[in-house]
């Protein structure tokens, strides 16, 4: 069936320092891919979406992917903030099952100073 | 903004009792949805619903049930609680299956 894998953590940065989470994906149909963070004591937001093969989606610097020949949507930022100690979840939509999203089991990071 | 409540952060109770747990937004979407969480793994489906009185079970419906009177109002039913439902819960909305999902705060549910 459809799933979301995503790397497991928890990764712990310094601040500055460059971010990757990686997310792989197995689908049957064309999915659309997201990215949604969980801060502390919150409910999830989405932080990024890309909907087809090649699409890039970024938002507050973060950036991800979408990559059909590798099933990856790895989510990327250059330079972590402490404000961006949060958990991260990959997700994807499968067209044609509707419109429940299947998440990845979420990845915590936690940025010092 | 849109914006999806959940009617309790934290909730205690026992086991055996009947628990409800509400959901409103605000913004005339069609899609709801409730979801747990756990540590280690993830968010997983429990039920959604694309209209007034349409239900679809998720993944893992056993020992739920779901409610929706109206458009907005979208509530999980634990009809006997267990202390294995003791998880946090998520409820979302949606407009269609385009368009994002927007998440409530959650509810933190200990069945003692």
């Amino acid at each position: 069936g459809d799933s979301v894998t995503q790397m497991e953590g928890p990764v712990t940065l310094s601040e500055e320092a460059f971010l990757t989470i990686n997310c792989t994906y197995t689908a049957t149909g064309y999915p659309s891919l997201f990215w949604y963070v969980q801060y502390p004591g919150e409910g999830l937001q989405l932080l990024l979406k890309a909907t087809k093969a090649d699409d890039k989606g970024s938002n507050k610097g973060f950036e991800a992917t979408y990559r059909k020949e590798t099933t990856s949507f790895h989510l990327e930022k250059g330079s972590v903030q402490v404000s961006d100690s949060a958990v991260y979840f990959c997700a994807l939509r499968v067209r044609q099952a509707g419109t429940a999203l299947i998440f990845g089991k979420g990845t915590t990071l936690s940025v010092s100073s | 903004d849109v914006k999806v409540t959940q009617s309790s952060r934290y909730l205690v109770k026992r086991t055996g009792e009947k628990v409800f747990l509400e959901c409103v937004q605000d913004m005339d979407h069609e899609n709801m949805f409730w979801y747990r969480q756990d540590p280690g793994l993830g968010l997983r489906l429990i039920y959604f619903s694309y209209d007034v009185k349409m239900k679809e079970k998720g993944d893992i419906p056993e020992g739920y049930s779901v409610s929706r009177e109206k458009k907005e109002r979208f509530s999980l039913i634990l009809e006997s609680a267990s202390t294995n439902q003791t998880s946090m819960y998520l409820c979302a909305s949606s407009k269609d299956s385009n368009y994002e999902q927007y998440f409530g705060p959650g509810t933190r549910l200990t069945v003692t």
